[in-house]
């Protein structure tokens, strides 16, 4: 079975402070992709970042990164310079590749930026 | 780049009615496509996958014959909640993989759909 743990269910920071939420996963898997993605109280999903078990190179887009740590099965993100903005519901979201369908959800970490 | 749209976004029903929920691919083909139900402060729950032209697959605990899912072309499917009562008061969100790409694209989500059940 595939689990995905996010284990801190709420989390407070500064503007402007970096701030990492965790995620650990467990697949028997080889090929498979893991996401971040954000709902703010809009409740839109939306995607922050993406990595391809295969790629050894951790993601990054702007301010948002990872931390993919295979043999640990950790997949980290860091937000850095944080903004009112990135204030939302955080998921870890793990997928498995080969055409196979199927996704496992984190249960979230609800993040809040404090001005 | 692709879009899921979601309709309606909010709605009120009453107990014992039905009500449809729309998820379209706008820009690309879907030939699978999830539904989850959503409570408040909680992770996305997936219902059902659903893929065009056969039947859908529920996951353990959904009922079948509450929860109507049809994916009758590749762009649209729609989830129907039957004989509505107020503990079927949630959010609801569809997700869509886009046929063209089989692994590695990303989720694409719908805005999601409040129910209320009155």
């Amino acid at each position: 079975a595939q689990t995905v743990t996010q284990s801190q269910p709420e989390m407070s920071v500064q503007e402007a402070e970096t701030v990492t939420l965790s995620c650990t996963y467990d697949t028997s898997e080889n090929n498979y992709y893991l996401f971040w993605y954000k709902q703010p109280p809009s409740r839109q999903m939306i995607l922050v970042i993406r990595q391809e078990a295969y790629k050894q190179q951790n993601a990054t887009e702007n301010r948002f990164s990872v931390n993919f740590q295979k043999a640990a099965k950790s997949f980290s993100l860091k937000i850095s310079d944080s903004q009112l903005g990135d204030t939302a519901m955080y998921f870890c979201i793990m997928r498995r590749g080969g055409g196979a369908d199927g996704l496992t959800f984190g249960k979230g970490t609800h993040l809040i930026i404090q001005p | 780049g692709a879009v899921v749209s979601q309709h309606p976004s909010r709605v009120i029903c009453k107990s014992g009615t039905s009500v449809k929920i729309e998820c379209r691919s706008l820009d690309f083909q879907a030939t699978t496509m999830f539904w989850y139900r959503q409570f408040p402060k909680k992770s996305l729950m997936l219902m059902a996958t659903s893929n065009e032209g056969s039947k859908a697959t529920y996951e353990q605990g959904v009922e079948k014959d509450k929860f109507l899912i049809n994916h009758a072309s590749l762009t649209l499917s729609t989830l129907t909640v039957t004989s509505a009562h107020p503990e079927d008061s949630s959010f609801y969100i569809c997700s869509a993989r886009d046929g063209g790409v089989v692994n590695n694209s990303p989720l694409h989500f719908g805005n999601g759909t409040r129910l209320t059940v009155t």
